[in-house]
C-alpha cells in the first residue's frame, strides 16, 4: 500500500526553526516529484514546495521562498521540509504529497499531515 | 485570497445532484492547464477525486464527474449521499506564479 507519514510538527516561537519529515512506503520514492502543501486554520490548501525525484531541482511558493528548504534522502525513503524564520502565518497542518504527471500534475496520495504552530 | 474561486458552500438532499464551480483566469485554467479535484474531511488526508479535468482514479464512484471549459471547471456529484459531506478543492497550475494553485474550497452539506 502506498503511504506517506509526516512528522516533526510542534510549537515553535516566531523566528524559530523546525524540520518536517515525510516517510514514504509502498513505492519507489526516487521515481517521483514530491510536494508539501499546507492548510492554515480555517483556510484552504496552499502549495508550499516541490522537489524533483533526484533532489536536484526545487521550487517554492513566494510566501516561503528564502525561508523554507525542501530536500530528500531517497535511500531513507524520506522527504524533508526545513522551515526557518517562522512566522505566525506559517501556522498550519503540513501535508506531503506525491505528484503525478507533468508541470500541471496532481497530488496523490497525501499524508495525514503534521501540525505546526508558531506562537510565543 | 485564493487564485481559483469556488462557492463557499453547496447543499442538497440525499439523491440530488450538486455542482461546484472553480473559476480561474488566463494564467491558469484558461491557458489550458489541467484541473484536479480533491475531497477533504477535517483531520484526514485529502483524497484525489478527479485528475486531468475529467478522469476518475480507481475506486472513486462514477457519481463524481469533472468538466472544464474556458477559464472554469466544475465538479458534479450525482446521487448525493451522506458520506459525501466534506470540503472539496480544485487545483491547477498558474504560469504567472510559477506554482500550483488551489481553489478556495467548497463545503458540501447533505440535508
Amino acid at each position: 500500500e502506498v503511504q506517506l507519514l509526516e512528522s516533526g510538527g510542534g510549537l515553535v516561537q516566531p523566528g524559530g526553526s523546525l524540520r518536517l519529515s515525510c516517510v514514504a512506503s509502498g513505492f519507489t520514492l526516487s521515481s517521483y516529484v514530491m510536494s508539501w502543501v499546507r492548510q492554515a486554520p480555517g483556510k484552504g490548501l496552499e502549495w508550499v514546495s516541490e522537489i524533483s525525484g533526484s533532489g536536484g531541482s526545487t521550487r517554492y511558493a513566494d510566501s516561503v521562498k528564502g525561508r523554507f528548504t525542501t530536500s530528500r534522502d531517497n535511500s531513507k525513503n524520506t522527504v524533508y521540509l526545513q522551515m526557518n524564520s517562522l512566522r505566525a502565518e506559517d501556522t498550519a497542518v503540513y501535508y506531503c504529497a506525491r505528484k503525478f504527471s507533468g508541470g500541471d500534475g496532481w497530488f496523490d496520495p497525501w499524508g495525514q499531515g503534521t501540525l505546526v504552530t508558531v506562537s510565543s | 485570497q485564493s487564485v481559483l474561486t469556488q462557492p463557499p458552500s453547496v447543499s442538497g438532499a440525499p439523491g440530488q445532484r450538486v455542482t461546484i464551480s472553480c473559476t480561474g483566469s488566463s494564467s491558469n485554467i484558461g491557458t489550458g492547464y489541467h484541473v484536479h479535484w480533491y475531497q477533504h474531511l477535517p483531520g484526514t488526508a485529502p483524497k484525489l477525486l478527479i485528475y486531468g479535468n475529467n478522469n476518475r482514479p480507481s475506486g472513486v464512484p462514477d457519481r463524481f464527474s469533472g468538466s472544464k471549459s474556458g477559464t472554469s471547471a466544475s465538479l458534479a456529484i450525482t446521487g448525493l449521499q451522506a458520506e459525501d459531506e466534506a470540503d472539496y478543492y480544485c487545483q491547477s497550475y498558474d504560469s504567472s506564479l510559477s506554482g500550483f494553485v488551489f481553489g478556495s474550497g467548497t463545503k458540501v452539506t447533505v440535508l
